[in-house]
């Protein structure tokens, strides 16, 4: 089956960096994606990968290995609006995304 | 902001009844989604479109039925609501199926009692 693991919840510091991590098992492979969600909002787009390596999009940077079925989505400088879920999700060989169950980020004073 | 909505935002119904949810979109995008995000899953598929009349099943389909008449509406029909349907829907809309990202909706709140 096609699995998405990613940790349910982490607690970060203001000022701090922290790391998220995706592990996944899919059939087919066309593109990871990460989207931010506050509680009782929409998820919103965040970064896509389709190629190993860094994206770097201001204090947000994306991680892609594919041979080891593996993503991170690293934060910096944290803010307190930054937290939220941070939803991970892989597009298949039918091109359906397959969504992690999201890691809870709670940002500490 | 890419101009997505859902309508209704906010609905309880008991069960065995019919319900429809409304996704409108501005952006003339080609497809269509419907979610649902349960407390402890992923959001799941439950039908998408890549044109009008064009639909297809996504993996949670049961029970679901939808249309899309017009580029800028994709409804969603629960043709005899269960508890279990009870749930968050967001529907998303993209440009292209592969590369792009999907934009979402507001989200409808469902109960069903």
């Amino acid at each position: 089956g096609q699995n998405i693991d990613q940790p349910t919840e982490m607690t970060a510091t203001e000022g701090a960096i922290v790391q998220i991590n995706c592990t996944y098992q899919t059939s087919g492979f066309n593109g990871l994606f990460w989207y931010q969600q506050h509680a009782g909002e929409a998820p919103t787009f965040l970064s896509y990968n389709v190629l190993d390596g860094l994206e770097e999009k201001g204090r947000f940077s994306s991680f892609l290995s594919r041979s080891k079925g593996y993503s991170y989505l690293l934060l910096k400088e944290l803010q307190m609006k930054d937290s939220a879920s941070y939803l991970c999700a892989v597009m298949d060989s039918n091109y359906q995304l397959i969504w992690g169950a999201g890691t809870k980020l709670i940002i500490k004073p | 902001d890419a101009g997505i909505t859902q309508s209704p935002r906010h609905k309880v119904t008991e069960t065995g009844t019919p319900v429809t949810l409304r996704c409108h979109q501005t952006e003339n995008h080609r497809y269509m989604y419907w979610y649902r995000q349960d407390p402890g899953h992923g959001l799941r598929l439950i039908h998408y479109s890549y044109g009008v009349k064009d639909t297809d099943k996504g993996e949670v389909s049961d029970g679901y039925s939808v249309s899309r008449s017009k580029t800028e509406d994709f409804l969603l029909t629960l043709e005899s609501a269960t508890s279990s349907q009870t749930s968050v829907y967001f529907c998303a809309i993209s440009e292209k199926r592969e590369g792009h990202e999907q934009y979402f909706g507001p989200g409808t709140r469902l109960t069903v009692t």
